[in-house]
């Protein structure tokens, strides 16, 4: 079984300043880590994913994630953020099975 | 191209009522997966499909839940008897194969509030 947990329900933070959104799995087998975003009132898009190709992954709108075994983690960063970016962010996982598992996803707030 | 699309966008019930939420995936996407959104949690996972075949539904919470996918294209998802805990937001995805690497590309939901 697979499980996400995503440490901080809202993080705020200054426009230009960076953002870190954390997010540690749990799985028996090895994994596969997705982030999604979602604006208000739509669909969750597919911002980045790790398939085991390479552990640093960049994605649309200047993010990337690190994955790292030894810390369970796949933390999403983005080195300066912009008033476009708030919306919310899921962590996902898959394994075996193609269904995701998602975390409770963290409220990204950007202030001037 | 088209991306996923749900409909009804917005739908009310009252509680008891039968309600029908329609899935229009990606064209040529094997793969088709409900999940559901309550709010201020993430998607939980309801069913999943490869062409017509429900090869999981190990998420649906009661038997008043149901979903099919006849000619493996479109996909219902059917709640029979509505009760205010349905109130969520229902979302819909497709993947082309249902590789678990695969990008799962979602609609923009059906939010159900059920009074």
């Amino acid at each position: 079984a697979q499980s996400v947990t995503q440490l901080g329900s809202h993080v705020s933070v200054s426009e230009g300043a960076l953002v870190l959104l954390r997010c540690n799995y749990s799985s028996s087998v090895p994994p596969y880590l997705f982030w999604y975003v979602q604006y208000p009132n739509q669909g969750l898009q597919l911002l980045l994913k790790y398939t085991s190709a390479a552990t640093l992954v960049k994605g649309i709108n200047g993010f990337e994630a690190e994955f790292k075994k030894s810390e369970t983690s796949f933390h999403l960063t983005k080195p300066s953020a912009h008033m476009s970016d708030a919306a919310e962010y899921f962590c996902a996982v898959t394994g075996t099975a193609s269904k995701l598992t998602f975390g409770t996803g963290t409220r990204l707030q950007v202030t001037l | 191209g088209a991306g996923v699309s749900q409909s009804p966008r917005y739908k009310v019930a009252k509680r008891g009522q039968d309600v029908a939420l329609r899935c229009d995936p990606i064209s040529g996407h094997v793969s088709l997966f409900w999940y559901q959104q309550a709010l201020g949690q993430g998607p939980e996972f309801l069913t999943y499909f490869q062409n017509e075949a429900q090869l999981d539904k190990s998420g649906l919470p009661s038997d008043r839940f149901f979903a099919e996918r006849p000619e493996g294209s479109v996909s219902t998802l059917k709640i029979q008897r509505t009760q205010q805990e349905d109130s969520a937001v229902y979302l819909c995805a497709s993947s082309p194969r249902g590789m678990s690497e695969e990008t799962q590309y979602f609609g923009p939901g059906t939010r159900l509030l059920v009074l």
